[in-house]
Order: structure tokens, then sequence, then C-alpha cells
């Protein structure tokens, strides 16, 4: 238990579907992250939010939108997704003046088909 | 943004100690340097987080020289349960969290 938590832990949706991934976090951190991780790839850092304002956007395609409702929630919604959008997605939290130090959540496992 | 490079991949035997350098050769005055554990399917762990010199807890020491342009994870005794990806990570403030390659640690009977 990492005080981040994340759902649905397993997701397999086709590409016309529109779905959302759910992160919370119980540590009262003022930052939320989502990762993107794929077979045998470093981590890739999708998005940032502190104190509920994005703060980074590495690039990402309009089909992934993010939405941090407040410090303690963060969505991922998905749309028009391609196969190659396959991969895990990590949610984590840190305190926004803590430096390195991130907090995980186990993960969503997506699958476009 | 430090950059940081880690060996890929290194082997090692259960209840030997093994130790992970990682180069940050422009980290900045105000970085720290943590330690992540990544076991398969699952999001990375904290182990270990420095400043400088020697830093010990109950999983891990890190080593870090005076010029902090390099730094050293150290676990001792490992078993095959620490087989997992470790990452080095340097940055200058929380939204820049990028994670390199990591070093994929396999322990062997």
């Amino acid at each position: 238990e990492t005080g981040v938590t994340q759902t649905p832990r397993h997701l397999v949706m086709g590409m016309t579907n529109k779905k959302s991934l759910k992160c919370e976090q119980h540590l009262g951190h003022n930052a939320m992250y989502w990762y993107k991780q794929s077979a045998k790839k470093p981590l890739e850092l999708m998005f940032v939010y502190s104190l509920e304002e994005r703060v980074e956007n590495n690039s990402v395609p309009s089909r992934f939108s993010p939405e941090c409702p407040n410090s303690s929630h963060l969505f991922l919604h998905l749309h028009t997704l391609q196969p190659e959008d396959s991969a895990l997605y990590l949610c984590a939290s840190s305190p926004s003046d803590a430096g390195n130090t991130i907090y995980f959540g186990e993960g969503s496992w997506l699958t476009v088909v | 943004l430090a950059k940081t490079t880690q060996p890929i991949s290194m082997d090692s035997y259960e209840g030997q100690e093994v130790n992970i350098t990682c180069s940050h050769n422009n980290i900045a005055t105000n970085d720290y340097i943590t330690w992540y554990q990544q076991f398969p399917s699952q999001g990375p762990r904290f182990i270990i987080q420095g400043y400088k010199t020697k830093v010990t807890n109950e999983v891990a020491s890190l080593f870090i020289p005076a010029d902090r342009k390099s730094s050293t994870l150290s676990l001792p005794r490992v078993s095959l349960s620490d087989t997992a990806v470790y990452y080095c990570l340097v940055a200058p403030s929380y939204n820049k969290l990028i994670f390199g390659a990591g070093t994929r640690l396999a322990v062997h009977p």
C-alpha cells in the first residue's frame, strides 16, 4: 500500500471507446503525475499537476486528456486510442517542494484492441 | 536537467553485495539524488535519497563523493527478491522527474 490508488488495474478497450483511468492519493501531497511505461521502455512523464493546475505536458497526443478536480484526485480520459497506446499507466504524487521523493500507484494496465 | 548514466544490466548471486553506480556530471547545487526500485508490473518504489556523503537505511546505503558527480547504491547481501530495475533520479524540481532506462539487476541462486 503506497497511499496512491489506481483504478481500474486492468482495462481493455476498443479504438473507438471512451474510458477513464482514476487515481487517488491519501498522502496529502499537492503534485500529481501520469507516467506511461510501454514494454521494456523507460517511464515516460506525460502530465504533471501542482495544486490542481497543469504545469507540465510533455507533448502528449490529445487523445489523452488529464483532469485534476482536486489535489487528491487525478483522471486520465482516453478517447480514440491506438494499439500502440497499450501500456502500463502509472499515477504518482509528491509534495511539490520535496525534490525527488515521488510515490507511485500500482498502475493500470491498458490494452487497446 | 542533470542527465544520469547507469549500467543497463548487472548480474549477482544471492548473499553478495551489489553496488550500482550512477553518473550525473552536471548535477546542480540544489539537486538531491534519489534511487527507486521497480518490480515487473508495478510502480517504482522509493529506496533511498541523499545529498552528499553517505546515507543508510534498512534497505540500502547510498555513497556520494564530495564532487557529487556520481553516486553508488549499495545493496547488502542480495536475495532473489531484489531482482528488479533500479533507477537513479536527479532533478531540480518536482515537475522534472524524468526517469532514465535504469539498471536491470538479476540475482541468481
